[in-house]
């Protein structure tokens, strides 16, 4: 199984800001999404794919890879950015999740 | 646009089975490449993945639930359910289902409902 190591767990920042979150694979993969998660919402795909922008996303928001690392960047940090971030590879069958990062106001 | 929700009771007793239904607007059950799933997250906990169903009615499970697990396609309703059955306490969460793209590069889960609590309690 892949398993995917999210880090920071949490980070303050203010508007403006650009914020990275990282998320290492246990083995080499694109198969990487990011996801922007609020209480009581639903959970917004942002990134598949390890890079590619979903549909409708702000362009501040992009991925990278590098080996095993994952990058979520948000380049311009938003009000409405502050919220928990996880990322999810989907190499297997079941997909799992990183322990997610918190994004809140510095 | 595309929406999911949930339903079902937000209490469940020990042992009974715990029941949700996610009824989907914008978009067919029936339709490929698309198929189904259901998350859950436990209070204070990661996201779980549940299972997935297909149009056909085929499904797949997470190995450390699928002795209690469901999922069925209701495609005259446009919509989809988890049964889980034997529920405690440890089953208390936020349950979410989401639509599932998998195509060549990619598979992504790009829409979800909203997510309903579930608590587990006599």
């Amino acid at each position: 199984d892949i398993q995917v190591t999210q880090s920071p767990s949490s980070l303050s920042a203010s508007v403006g800001d650009r914020v990275n979150i990282t998320c290492r694979a246990s083995q080499s993969t694109i198969f990487v999404n990011w996801y922007q998660v609020k209480p009581g919402k639903a959970p917004k795909l942002l990134i598949y794919s390890a890079s590619n922008l979903q549909s409708g996303v702000p362009s501040r928001f992009s991925g990278t890879r590098s080996g095993t690392d994952l990058t979520l960047t948000i380049s311009d940090l938003q009000p409405e950015d502050f919220a928990t971030y996880y990322c999810q590879q989907t190499s297997t069958l079941l997909p799992t999740f990183g322990q997610g990062t918190k994004v809140d106001v510095k | 646009q595309v929406r999911l929700q949930e339903s079902g009771p937000g209490l469940v007793k020990p042992s009974e089975t715990l029941s949700l239904t996610c009824s989907v607007s914008g978009a067919s059950v029936s339709t490929s490449p698309f198929y189904w799933s259901w998350f859950r997250q436990p209070p204070g906990k990661g996201l779980e993945c549940i299972g997935y169903v297909y149009s056909d009615g085929s499904a797949n499970y997470n190995p450390s639930l699928k002795s209690r697990v469901t999922m069925s396609v209701d495609t005259s309703k446009n919509r989809f359910s988890l049964k889980l059955a034997s529920a405690t306490a440890a089953d208390t969460a936020v349950y979410y289902c989401a639509r599932v793209f998998s195509g060549p590069g990619q598979r992504k889960f790009d829409f979800w409902g909203q997510g309903m609590l579930v608590t587990v309690s006599s």
